[in-house]
């Protein structure tokens, strides 16, 4: 049971590029989130997803996109990167909002600098 | 909208002692509240997670509570040890999940 995947686990990219950081799970959860953490900081929710097909804005959305075709997986996509995006991403996934005695399940982190 | 304050922000305790981290929040319509702990360069690592509807949760030497109306929460850590630390944060659930910035703690040998 691997729970929460994150790849890559470092990249570096020149501005204007694009990437798509990958996620993915194995518990069958039907919440996933993406969150960004800058130094010194907690964490803030890009993207969250309440099941396959359905994804919706977090706090912090501008710069980034989101799919979720399936349960599992939740990629999220830099389209034109800027140095403000130089962050360590986490991805999470949860249980049903009504079944909340379940933690949420993190994975290591993805980090990212833009030069 | 929900906001999550964790006080203080930076802590350092000889080791043995026992010690309160806080976290308060301002909008009480919340599902859960957990408690996390992250290593420098690491992910984070679930502690306890506290119900709505509970109000306190234990785990060896760690133990949180919650009082909703008031928007509170402590984790208590007992006889601290050096690999207690970390940096703890909170998070509340709601429609959403929102963090606070996290306690680093460091425990002196």
């Amino acid at each position: 049971n691997a729970g929460v995947t994150q790849t890559p686990k470092f990249r570096i990219l020149k501005i204007g590029q694009s990437m798509t950081l990958q996620c993915a799970q194995d518990m069958n959860h039907n919440y996933m989130y993406w969150y960004r953490q800058d130094p010194g900081m907690g964490l803030k929710l890009i993207y969250y997803s309440v099941g396959a097909g359905i994804t919706d804005k977090g706090e912090v959305p501008n710069g980034y996109n989101v799919s979720r075709s399936t349960t599992e997986d939740f990629p999220l996509r830099l389209e034109l990167a800027a140095p403000s995006q130089t962050s360590v991403y986490f991805c999470a996934s949860s249980t049903r909002q009504g079944f909340s005695n379940q933690p949420q399940h993190f994975g290591d982190g993805t980090r990212l600098s833009i030069l | 909208k929900q906001e999550v304050t964790q006080i203080p922000a930076a802590l350092s305790v000889p080791e043995g002692e026992n010690l309160v981290l806080n976290c308060s929040f301002t909008d009480s319509a919340i599902y859960n509240l957990q408690w996390f702990r992250q290593d420098p360069g690491k992910g984070l690592t679930s502690l306890l997670l506290i119900q709505s509807s509970q109000r306190e949760q234990t785990s060896g030497r760690l133990n949180a509570s919650l009082d909703k109306s008031s928007g509170r929460s402590t984790l208590y850590i007992a006889a601290s040890q050096p690999g207690d630390s970390a940096t703890y944060l909170c998070a509340v659930r709601d429609d959403k999940i929102i963090f606070g910035k996290g306690t680093r703690l460091h425990i002196l040998p």
